[in-house]
């Protein structure tokens, strides 16, 4: 089992639709958790952060964390053409000093 | 947030022959990292680049394959030596955020290599 799996893709939503991305850890010492957009030939960007259960919003991205169930999610609501890219969940363990990415899911949202 | 300029962007590189890459960024840091990402997949941390102090591997990482320098708080280099084509793949500097983890972090555009 990976450490962190996010939902295999690619996905492809129409334009407008609630993409939804989700993410599983194995580790229960984690702590804090990313998501990261990269777009196609280019390095990964920090959009989104949370690091207590429940929600986080910011503009049309929402995170979502449930501790207990070890899952992390990413609402992005209203998605555009330019959403299109990799979206890498990361979680990191304070304690254990190590941080762990998945593999990512390719979104794809047609106009 | 911080500028972190890369360099190469990309080479190709003969089998055997050794490359480095460099990190620089426009701001003190404590730490940088270096990631690796091979196509098709996710990133993986090499190693922890701390200045003043050897650095710190992850498993799987050795420093005679990928020695390391940092020699002050603003850059780093990364070598990738006796390269073979399993090397191929997208190198990653990174730096925090003030104040965050190594995944809360700016990363520089990456250097391509192609080991043919």
């Amino acid at each position: 089992q990976k450490e962190v799996e996010q939902n295999s893709g690619p996905l492809s939503v129409p334009e407008g639709a609630i993409a939804s991305l989700n993410c599983t850890y194995s580790d229960r010492g984690s702590q804090s958790f990313f998501w990261y957009r990269q777009y196609s030939g280019k390095s990964p960007e920090l959009i989104m952060f949370i690091y207590s259960n429940g929600d986080k919003e910011d503009g049309r991205f929402t995170a979502q964390l449930n501790k207990a169930s070890q899952y992390v999610s990413l609402l992005i609501r209203d998605s555009q053409p330019s959403d299109s890219a990799t979206y890498l969940c990361a979680v990191y363990n304070t304690n254990a000093g190590k941080s762990t990415f998945g593999d990512g899911t390719t979104l794809t949202v047609k106009p | 947030s911080a500028v972190i300029s890369q360099k190469p962007s990309r080479d190709i590189c003969q089998r055997g022959t050794s490359l480095t890459i460099q990190c620089q960024v426009d701001s003190q840091v404590t730490m940088m990292f270096w990631y690796r990402q091979q196509p098709g997949q996710s990133l993986t941390l090499i190693a922890t680049a701390n200045q003043g102090s050897e650095a710190t591997y992850e498993s799987g990482f050795v420093i005679d394959k990928f020695p390391i320098s940092r020699p002050n708080l603003t850059f780093s280099t990364l070598t990738v030596s006796n390269m073979s084509p399993e090397d191929s793949s997208i190198y990653l500097c990174s730096v925090p955020r003030a104040g965050g983890t190594n995944t809360e972090a700016f990363f520089g555009q990456g250097t391509r290599l192609t080991v043919v």
